[in-house]
């Protein structure tokens, strides 16, 4: 069975400060892997995705992950945090093929301090 | 524009009044789900369908029913609502392969 695991419910960064939110998952195959962003009140909104190709996947808003298979990891990074970003965010993974499912982590909020 | 839609957006109904909320796509996807989202779990599939006349449980099925006649359409039914279904819930469709999720702006659910 897969799952996901977000270290940290809730991170706090200032403002122009490196963004780290981590992401560790546990698959029996190589997965699919996503990253969510959930604005308040709203939907959500992919980040990017890894789907066996560059193990560095660069997504929208400056944001980028890297797939680490020796650490079943896929933390998410922005080098510099802007207010805008403040939002909570979901890790992902899917099987390859089988029924689609998304598993999801239980998500951090992060918080961008002025 | 490619989107999902869900009916309504918010939503506030007493125990045990059967009530739908509605999904549709039309973007062609043959899969479609249901998610629901509470406080310090994330998202928890609720159903999902492969195609027309084509569905299963997800992880958390209990309490809900869903029915896929139409390609486009995948609405969620909760014939005895109770306040433990009190959430916050999504639908999605996907291209082929899990690639393309598509998300729902979601339907606020209060059971009172």
């Amino acid at each position: 069975a897969q799952s996901v695991t977000q270290l940290g419910s809730h991170v706090s960064v200032s403002e122009g400060a490196l963004v780290l939110l981590r992401c560790n998952y546990s698959s029996s195959v190589p997965p699919y892997l996503f990253w969510y962003v959930q604005y308040p009140n709203q939907g959500l909104q992919l980040l990017l995705k890894y789907t066996s190709a560059a193990t560095l996947v660069k997504g929208i808003n400056g944001f980028e992950a890297e797939f680490k298979k020796s650490e079943t990891s896929f933390h998410l990074t922005k080098p510099s945090a802007h207010m805008s970003d403040a939002a909570e965010y979901f890790c992902a993974v899917s099987d390859r093929g089988g029924n689609y499912k998304l598993t999801f982590g239980k998500g951090t909020l992060l918080t961008v301090n002025p | 524009e490619a989107q999902v839609t869900q009916n309504p957006r918010y939503l506030i109904t007493v125990t045990g009044k059967k009530l739908t909320v509605t999904c549709s796509q039309n973007m062609n996807h043959e899969y479609m789900s249901w998610y629901r989202q509470d406080p310090g779990l994330g998202l928890r599939q609720i159903y999902y369908s492969m195609n027309v006349e084509v569905t299963d449980k997800g992880d958390v099925p209990e309490g809900y029913k869903v029915s896929r006649k139409e390609k486009r359409n995948f609405p969620l039914i909760l014939e005895s609502p109770s306040p433990n279904q009190t959430s916050l819930y999504f639908c999605a469709s996907s291209t082929p392969g899990g690639l393309g999720y598509t998300f729902g702006s979601g339907t606020r659910l209060t059971v009172v």
